[in-house]
């Protein structure tokens, strides 16, 4: 079964205004993390946020802010501000903490949301 | 530089020929990974490796050998590469496997193509 959901294949962003990029996820493990990679043309992965399942607070990194609403199981990413930079793929992926589960250490990934920004 | 690196970036190779990517890490991480990339399905774990001499499977690992005789490397093998194993791989490490807070890091990837 699907672990992490994005359900925007693609999107395109003016150059300064906000994007929000969803995920929602499933688990039944209480203990788990949420990441959010970007991944430019050039093929590296690159780490922008974490956000651990008993986190009180949004995870924030600058101009990203992740907005983790558990009891809907969703951990949208927010690009606040867009830059040409940002045109990339972007990923959500999930790591479970319980080593009873079969997915124990995996981060699993979503499909990815490829996003457009224009001037 | 605290880095996971991967070798060759590029390979194009024929259906039969066995192949080893390799990967090292520098950061004295227990946990490895490799992944692999296809369109419209993000990132699939092939196997991984708790620690030394401590490897298993993953989501996808039919095709696929692994070893972890050193803690800094992890090689990862096609006895016999054939077209579908064409795709995007990735090399992760992590400081351990336990627990879910252990960002993972990621090497450059290698894209592989296989006639």
């Amino acid at each position: 079964a699907q672990k992490i959901t994005q359900t925007q294949p693609g999107m395109f962003v003016q150059e300064k205004e906000a994007v929000t990029l969803d995920c929602t996820y499933d688990t039944s493990d209480p203990s788990y993390g949420l990441f959010w990679y970007k991944q430019p043309s050039s093929g590296e992965m690159i780490f922008l946020i974490y956000q651990g399942s008993y986190d009180q607070q949004n995870a924030t990194e600058g101009r990203y802010s992740l907005n983790f609403q558990k009891a809907r199981k969703s951990a949208n990413l927010v690009i606040s501000a867009s830059q040409l930079g940002d045109s990339a793929m972007y990923f959500c992926a999930m790591r479970e903490g319980q080593r009873a589960t079969d997915s124990w250490g995996k981060l699993q990934f979503g499909a990815g949301t490829q996003v457009v920004v224009t001037p | 530089e605290a880095q996971v690196t991967q070798n060759p970036r590029y390979l194009i190779t024929v259906t039969g020929k066995k192949l080893t990517v390799t990967c090292s890490q520098n950061m004295n991480h227990e946990y490895m990974s490799w992944y692999r990339q296809d369109p419209g399905l993000g990132l699939r774990q092939i196997y991984y490796s708790m620690n030394v001499e401590v490897t298993d499977k993953g989501d996808v690992p039919e095709g696929y050998k692994v070893s972890r005789k050193e803690k800094r490397n992890f090689p990862l093998i096609l006895e016999s590469p054939s077209p579908n194993q064409t795709s995007l791989y990735f090399c992760a490490s992590s400081l351990e496997g336990q627990g879910p807070y252990n960002e993972q890091f990621f090497g450059p990837g290698t894209r592989l193509t296989v006639l």
